[in-house]
């Protein structure tokens, strides 16, 4: 069964200061990788994608990937309590292209002011 | 402008009656489909259309029916509710293809059976 680990939280951050988000997943396949963020009562919204090894950036968001450890990494640099919400790791399988994606069960962050 | 709408926002009704629920995305993407998320926040994929024609049909009840008229459209239509059956349900859609993937999210239909 292809699996999408995450620690659940809740992740405690001070403002400013960065935070981490971790997930692992079981499919080497897999070759699309997503991070959601969901607010609480909301629905889930697209922050990143990343698609090969290495790192990508956008504004304070950073992925990281790392295939052969079956990896993805979020980091949000200068914290803020706005970015307090539920993180979900998002892996695609392969058998489905990116149309079928498997989701974690999400890290809870609090942004601590 | 919202780009994934889905109605209703609330639903509640008693076991064993039948309801439905439409979503309409004005991104003029391929693809929609329909989650389930439960009230342990796990999301999981129910059904996924591409083009009107069904692609992915996960183990979900047969009283799940998707029906997709046109491919900015994917309704879903559930028969006999149980309890457990509560949840909230999202419609999604996005662009096949390997440079797609991205789903955008309507804004959820909290459904309550009693």
């Amino acid at each position: 069964q292809k699996e999408v680990e995450q620690n659940s939280g809740p992740l405690s951050v001070p403002e400013g200061a960065i935070a981490s988000l971790n997930c692992t997943y079981s499919d080497r396949g897999s070759q699309s990788f997503f991070w959601y963020r969901q607010y609480s009562g909301k629905s889930p919204e697209l922050i990143m994608s990343i698609y090969s090894n290495g790192d990508k950036e956008d504004g304070r968001f950073t992925a990281q990937l790392n295939k052969a450890s079956q990896y993805v990494s979020l980091l949000i640099r200068d914290s803020q309590p706005s970015d307090s919400a539920t993180y979900l790791c998002a892996v695609n399988d392969p058998n489905f292209g990116n149309e079928k994606l498997t989701f974690g069960t999400g890290t809870r962050l609090t942004i601590i002011p | 402008d919202t780009a994934v709408s889905q109605t209703p926002k609330y639903l509640v009704t008693q076991m064993g009656n039948d309801k439905s629920i439409k979503c309409e995305q004005n991104l003029g993407h391929d693809t929609m489909y329909w989650y389930k998320q439960d009230s342990k926040k796990f999301l999981k994929i129910m059904f996924s259309y591409n083009n009107k024609e069904l692609i992915i049909n996960e183990t979900v009840p047969n009283r799940f029916s998707p029906k997709s008229p046109d491919k900015a459209h994917l309704n879903l239509h559930i028969n006999s509710l149980e309890l457990g059956d509560s949840a909230v349900y999202f419609c999604a859609s996005s662009v096949s293809g390997t440079s797609g993937g991205g789903k955008f999210f309507g804004p959820g239909t909290r459904l309550t059976v009693l």
